[in-house]
């Protein structure tokens, strides 16, 4: 398995509460991304980054932030989280843009 | 904007059966790559099968193997000699370049179960 950890695995958490959930990879790859999965919408990506504080936004990225200051680190924050951010996050990397993208073992994240 | 479509919800197979699921897509790009994912009750997302529009070829890997029609914009993966195993939700996705280079873009999966 590429070296892929999430951080934490599950979490429960009060609407309005910032939270922040950690990927970190062992691999050296450029390209790191977050996705959410929700019943019915299969996976959509909410930001990636292809390099050292090099990000851009996916399709879900409204209420989200991220920040990558090191190749291995790549952090999700949520800075008020809501209901409707109860889900499933996925981190994958990828040594390139056209390479099959390696995943993460996933958090699941409850606001209440 | 780019677009998965997996039509079938769910599908259901008998074990040593065969099963194709379906997938198509919607591009303006010319070179790009598809992509099947497995996703067990475990939650892990794992790479089954990868195709590369440049390629007439269909890929095959095992018991996997994908009908790969670029004009009819179609990517279904066939799974022979089911196994108990392969129970799973399944992902189509793919990978274009220009605007979206970097980006996968899935469908809402089919939920496959193979029964004894």
């Amino acid at each position: 398995d590429a070296g892929i950890t999430q951080s934490p695995r599950h979490k429960v958490t009060e609407t309005g509460t910032p939270v922040t959930l950690r990927c970190h990879q062992t691999e050296n790859h450029r390209y790191m991304y977050w996705y959410r999965q929700d019943p019915g919408h299969g996976l959509r990506l909410i930001h990636y980054s292809y390099g050292v504080k090099d990000t851009d936004k996916g399709e879900v990225s409204d209420g989200y932030s991220v920040s990558r200051s090191k190749t291995e680190d790549f952090l999700l924050t949520l800075e008020s989280a809501t209901s409707s951010q109860t889900s499933v996050y996925f981190c994958a990397i990828a040594p390139t843009g056209f390479d099959e993208q390696f995943f993460g073992p996933g958090t699941r994240l409850t606001v209440l | 904007a780019q677009t998965v479509t997996q039509s079938q919800p769910e599908m259901s197979v008998q074990e040593a059966e065969t099963v194709t699921l379906s997938c198509t897509y919607d591009t303006s790009e010319s070179n790009y790559y598809l992509f099947w994912y497995k996703q067990p009750p475990s939650r892990q997302m794992i790479l089954v099968i990868r195709q590369e529009a440049y390629k007439q070829q269909n890929a095959t890997e095992n018991r996997f193997s994908v009908n790969f029609q670029k004009a009819a914009k179609s990517f279904s993966l066939k799974i022979s000699d089911s196994q108990l195993g392969d129970t799973a939700m399944y992902f189509c996705a793919f990978n274009a370049g220009g605007t979206s280079y970097g980006k996968l873009t899935f469908g809402q999966g089919t939920i496959l179960t193979v029964h004894p």
